[in-house]
Parts: structure tokens; C-alpha cells; sequence
């Protein structure tokens, strides 16, 4: 059984370019989220994916966007990049609630710098 | 506004010890609450939940009791080992609604 997979594990971009962040899921879960971890602050949720569809947003701008793919795969697009988007990027896949045993299996995260 | 509460950024305990971490929440809406365990560089690692139907979940060392009435729950680790030093995350969520809101963490040293 595969766990998350994350890309890459670090970054660093300037403020104002775009960046894209990449998630492969556990084999058999078909739900993707996406949480941002600022420094000393615990993760805040950006947004999920279920069946290629976003199910439930955070309080993030659209500049924040994602993607998932029929594999369950998924991407966070984050464009016009600021400082205080410098986190770690954590993607977490699930089963559905109500399906199995309800807790996410997180990936190891991506740091980005944004300078 | 912080609708899960850590109020201890951090705690020590001595190994072979009982280790109790606390988890305020707000929201009373909440109805499924999780523990995470987080190393550095690591992603959270999900440890023990409890339903709001519930009042106490035990697995092996780690027992979870929820207090509905002062929305409160804690985290006992007993014994307390070394590799159980690590950050640790209360995390809740309402049915229906997938997100998971954190706390901010506290960091658990064991001392050996």
C-alpha cells in the first residue's frame, strides 16, 4: 500500500510568479485535500477534491486553485505568489466520509519560500 | 477565530509516565474529533479519534476522553515513551462537512 506522495518537498519562488504543487494519493482513496501550515500554527484547510470536483473550501482567494485527475491525483495552483504564502503545503487523501475509518493519511508536505 | 484551542504550546514528561494533552473547541457542531502526531519533516500521522457518541477511545497506550458538556478533550499516553516525542495535533470535524479544523499544536518532549 502506497502512502501520499508529494513534489517536490521544497521551493523556492518570487513574490508574484505562479506555482503548482503535485500530490499522488493512497492507493484506494478518492479524496484529495489540500492544507496550508504556516510556521508554529496548525494546518489550515485550503480545499478538497472529490471525483475531479472541489467539495468544500477554506478561506483562501481563488488565486488559490486546484485540480484532481481521474487517478486521484491532484495539484494546488497558487498564482501571484505573496510572502505570506511561504508554508508548508501539506496534501492529505481519504476515503469519503462514511466510507471505512474516517482520518486523512497526510504526505510529507511542500515547503515553499516565497522571497 | 481559533475554533480548536491547544492552550499548551508545549510539555515535558518523564519517560515511563502518563502524558495528558488538552483540546479546547468552540464549535458545537463538531462531532468527530482526531489526534495527529507530527515528526519533522514529516506529514501528520492520524492516532486515535472518538465520535461525539462516545466518551472515551482507548488504543493500546493512547486513550482519548471527550467532554461534550465543556467541549473539551484530552489525549492520555501512558507509558510515556521517547519516540512518542513529537508535536501533537487535536482536530475536529463536523459530519457533512469533510474539513478538518486544528489546533495549533503542542509539542511533547520525553524525558529519558
Amino acid at each position: 500500500e502506497t502512502g501520499v506522495t508529494q513534489s517536490p518537498t521544497h521551493l523556492i519562488k518570487t513574490r508574484g510568479q505562479q506555482v503548482t504543487l503535485r500530490c499522488s494519493s493512497q492507493s484506494g482513496h478518492n479524496t484529495v485535500s489540500w492544507y496550508q501550515q504556516a510556521l508554529g500554527q496548525g494546518p489550515q484547510f485550503i480545499f478538497q477534491y472529490y471525483r475531479e470536483e472541489e467539495n468544500g473550501r477554506g478561506n483562501f482567494p481563488p488565486r488559490f486553485s486546484g485540480l484532481q485527475f481521474p487517478n486521484y491525483s491532484s495539484e494546488l495552483n497558487v498564482n501571484a505568489l505573496e510572502l505570506d504564502d511561504s508554508a508548508l503545503y501539506l496534501c492529505a487523501s481519504s476515503l469519503p466520509q462514511g466510507q471505512g475509518n474516517y482520518g486523512y493519511t497526510f504526505g510529507s508536505g511542500t515547503r515553499l519560500t516565497v522571497v | 477565530d481559533q475554533q480548536v484551542k491547544q492552550n499548551s504550546p508545549s510539555l515535558s514528561v518523564q519517560e515511563g509516565r502518563i502524558s495528558i494533552l488538552n483540546c479546547d473547541y468552540t464549535n458545537s457542531m463538531f462531532d468527530y474529533f482526531l489526534w495527529y502526531k507530527k515528526y519533522p519533516a514529516e506529514g501528520p500521522t492520524f492516532l486515535i479519534s472518538i465520535s461525539s457518541i462516545k466518551d472515551k477511545n482507548e488504543d493500546g497506550r493512547f486513550t482519548v476522553f471527550l467532554n461534550k458538556s465543556a467541549k473539551h478533550l484530552s489525549l492520555h499516553i501512558v507509558p510515556s515513551q521517547p519516540g512518542d516525542s513529537a508535536v501533537y495535533f487535536c482536530a475536529a470535524s463536523a459530519f457533512g462537512n469533510e474539513k478538518l479544523t486544528f489546533g495549533t499544536g503542542t509539542r511533547l518532549t520525553i524525558i529519558p
